[in-house]
């Protein structure tokens, strides 16, 4: 069986400081992470993706993952935050090998201060 | 590329009403999705299909909710009758499909918001 905690329902971040929401999983196979984002009253959109490549994934805007197999996480990061990241952020993982059925995350809304 | 198109975008019914909502995903992807995603709350899984069979439907309440995708393609999930708690949005997605080698990335349409009054 797999499953996502997204420790953190809420992060307050100043704009240009740095960005981290935080993810880890479980999983009988080999995962597939994903971040996706929502911004109010819009569609998700697909930030980043792991697939068993390298660890470190870069995403759109300037968002990053790194896939930690030992600590079974896969944390969201930026380097410094702007006004239109404010939204929410889902981190979900879909086993390959398994039922291939995705488990999304409970959310982690992003606010950011100017 | 035209993206998943999801009908109504709003609904607005009494309770014990029965409601219809159509996805029609992106050309080309085997695999859709229907999702609820109550207020606050992380998308839920209701139906997985591939092509016109069924993934997973675990979390559908079968006793109200129904969804089909006869031809693979374009689908319906419906409820009949709603309740209250049905309030949500409606989110459909699809991706390429279900193999060792697809990353199933799934791309989402705009979503049915859904009040039950």
């Amino acid at each position: 069986a797999q499953s996502v905690t997204q420790l953190d329902s809420h992060v307050s971040v100043s704009e240009g400081t740095p960005v981290l929401l935080r993810c880890n999983y479980s999983s009988s196979y080999s995962p597939s992470l994903f971040w996706y984002v929502q911004h109010p009253n819009k569609g998700l959109q697909l930030l980043l993706k792991y697939t068993s490549a390298a660890t470190l994934v870069k995403g759109i805007n300037g968002f990053e993952a790194e896939f930690k197999k030992s600590e079974t996480s896969f944390h969201l990061t930026k380097p410094s935050a702007h006004m239109s990241d404010a939204a929410e952020y889902f981190c979900v993982v879909t086993e390959s090998g398994g039922s291939y059925i995705p488990t999304f995350g409970r959310g982690t809304s992003l606010i950011v201060h100017p | 590329e035209a993206g998943v198109a999801q009908s109504p975008r709003y609904k607005i019914i009494e309770k014990r009403q029965s409601v219809a909502f159509w996805c029609n995903p992106i050309s080309g992807h085997a695999t859709l999705y229907w999702y609820q995603q109550i207020l606050g709350q992380g998308p839920k899984l209701l139906i997985q299909f591939q092509n016109n069979g069924v993934v997973d439907d675990s979390q559908l309440p079968k006793d109200r909710f129904s969804a089909e995708r006869l031809k693979g393609v374009d689908s319906t999930l419906k409820i009949q009758p709603a309740k209250l708690e049905d309030s949500a949005v409606y989110l459909c997605a699809s991706s390429l499909r279900l193999t060792s080698e697809s990353s199933y990335e799934q791309y989402f349409g705009p979503g049915t918001r859904l009040t039950v009054t």
